[in-house]
């Protein structure tokens, strides 16, 4: 079955840089690939969605990247602000046409 | 507001209790879902449903049920079969198209815990 890794450890970074996660996936090439943000006692809420065919795809401040060659993503946030603070869930889809979300990364932005 | 209602956002069971979640949408979607999330897990897909009167186990629908005889409505019941329950249970919605090439809409989830 597919397996999506994020680093499970928190990233801490100061404000005003540039924040990167990254996600891996395994054992299926997805056609599509999302990210969401997580805040404590919340649901997700959707961030980007991006296609096997596009390398990159941004929105404001958020950028992500997506190499089927590397099965990998990353989720870039530029000049970050501590109202960046939260879980980000990268979900591919799988073999099902379903989503399958990683465990998060939580981000800690520090003024 | 347009948007997705879960309730209750706590939840207690107690042994041999059957329980049941609700998920409210007024998006007009088709299709909704529901996941489980574990503390530093991703969410798991237990059930969904893609139109009314009809739905498909997930992943780890094993110890849970639903109905969708509503568009509006998809009620998940935690049976007592279900012998680890305690989680964040997750609803979500999706409109017309795939359920992975549109985004998701999630409501607040609702934290079940046993007694």
């Amino acid at each position: 079955s597919q397996k999506i890794e994020q680093n499970s450890e928190a990233l801490n970074i100061q404000e005003g840089k540039t924040a990167t996660l990254t996600c891996n996936y395994t054992n299926y090439s997805p056609a599509y690939l999302q990210w969401y943000r997580q805040d404590p006692g919340r649901g997700p809420v959707f961030l980007l969605l991006i296609r096997e065919n596009e390398k990159e795809k941004r929105k404001e401040r958020l950028k992500v990247t997506f190499d089927t060659t590397l099965k990998q993503s990353l989720f870039h946030i530029t000049a970050s602000q501590p109202a960046d603070s939260a879980t980000y869930l990268c979900a591919p889809n799988n073999a099902g046409n379903m989503l399958t979300f990683g465990g998060g990364t939580r981000l800690m932005v520090k003024p | 507001d347009g948007g997705i209602t879960q309730s209750p956002k706590y939840l207690f069971r107690k042994e041999g209790q059957n329980v049941t979640l609700s998920c409210e949408q007024n998006l007009n979607h088709d299709a909704m879902y529901w996941y489980r999330q574990d503390p530093g897990q991703g969410l798991r897909l237990i059930y969904y449903s893609q139109i009314v009167n009809d739905f498909q186990k997930g992943d780890i629908a094993e110890g849970y049920s639903v109905s969708r005889e509503k568009k509006e409505s998809f009620p998940l019941t935690v049976t007592s079969a279900q012998k680890n329950p305690t989680a964040f249970y997750l609803c979500a919605t999706t409109g017309t198209g795939g359920p992975s090439n549109q985004p998701q809409h999630f409501g607040d989830g609702t934290r079940l815990s046993i007694l």
